[in-house]
């Protein structure tokens, strides 16, 4: 069956430039994350959702960064005004249900601010 | 100081030997643990999880010390395919949210 998909898969932005990342979980999870992986890092974690419901955004390290899942399933990450410390992979997750299921992560978006 | 530490290596072994990776978190209200693998520009993928009673699954042996903030992955007879980052992660809250090690590399030569 379809895993997670991350669009798109490459994004090359100048500083400035305002940028959004889809992820399209696995149909009927409920539950969806946002990570953020810097070179040579594991991933760390910057939102969560519960179908429509963001409970989460403790990891998003500025005002410029927003996400969204308006009707519970497909999510936009938004960075707005970009700046070269954004350059990373952003990793979406999904799993069935909130707590201990296990997250099917999607392939990535690999963001460079130039 | 990280929540999660472990030594990002690289572990450089030939292929067959046994080799242990360890890792230890902070937050002792940490209520799940896993072993991750993340191959080269690849998503992360579950390998395992880790229970205090110590779990197994074929060569990989994955060990909890709650007392000591342990977590521990054995991989037995080492095989080229094994080579990858190696990632450990505990589970805090009752939401899911992942906390992730740096991650250990392991190369495994012919």
């Amino acid at each position: 069956g379809a895993g997670v998909s991350q669009s798109p898969r490459y994004k090359v932005a100048k500083r400035g430039q305002d940028v959004a990342l889809r992820c399209d979980p696995i149909s009927g999870h409920v539950s969806l994350f946002w990570y953020q992986q810097a070179l040579g890092q594991g991933p760390e974690f910057l939102t969560y959702f519960q179908n429509e419901a963001q409970l989460d955004k403790s990891g998003l390290p500025s005002d410029r960064f927003f996400a969204e899942r308006p009707e519970g399933s497909v999510s936009t990450l938004k960075i707005q005004r970009t700046q070269q410390e954004d350059s990373a992979v952003y990793l979406c997750a999904s799993s069935l249900w909130t707590g201990d299921y296990e997250q099917y992560f999607g392939p990535g978006t690999r963001l460079t601010v130039t | 100081r990280k929540e999660v530490e472990q030594d990002p290596g690289p572990f450089n072994v030939p292929e067959g030997a046994t080799v242990a990776f360890n890792c230890t978190y902070s937050n002792s209200a940490s209520q799940s643990f896993f072993w991750y693998r993340q191959d080269c520009r690849k998503e992360p993928k579950l390998l395992m999880s880790v229970y205090s009673s110590g779990n197994e699954d074929g060569r990989f042996t994955a060990q909890l010390n709650r007392a000591s903030q342990y977590i521990s992955l054995l991989i037995r007879d080492s095989k080229l395919s094994d080579s990858a980052t190696y990632l450990c992660v505990v589970n805090v809250g009752n939401t899911g949210k992942l906390i992730f090690g740096q991650g250990t590399t392991l190369q495994v030569k012919p």
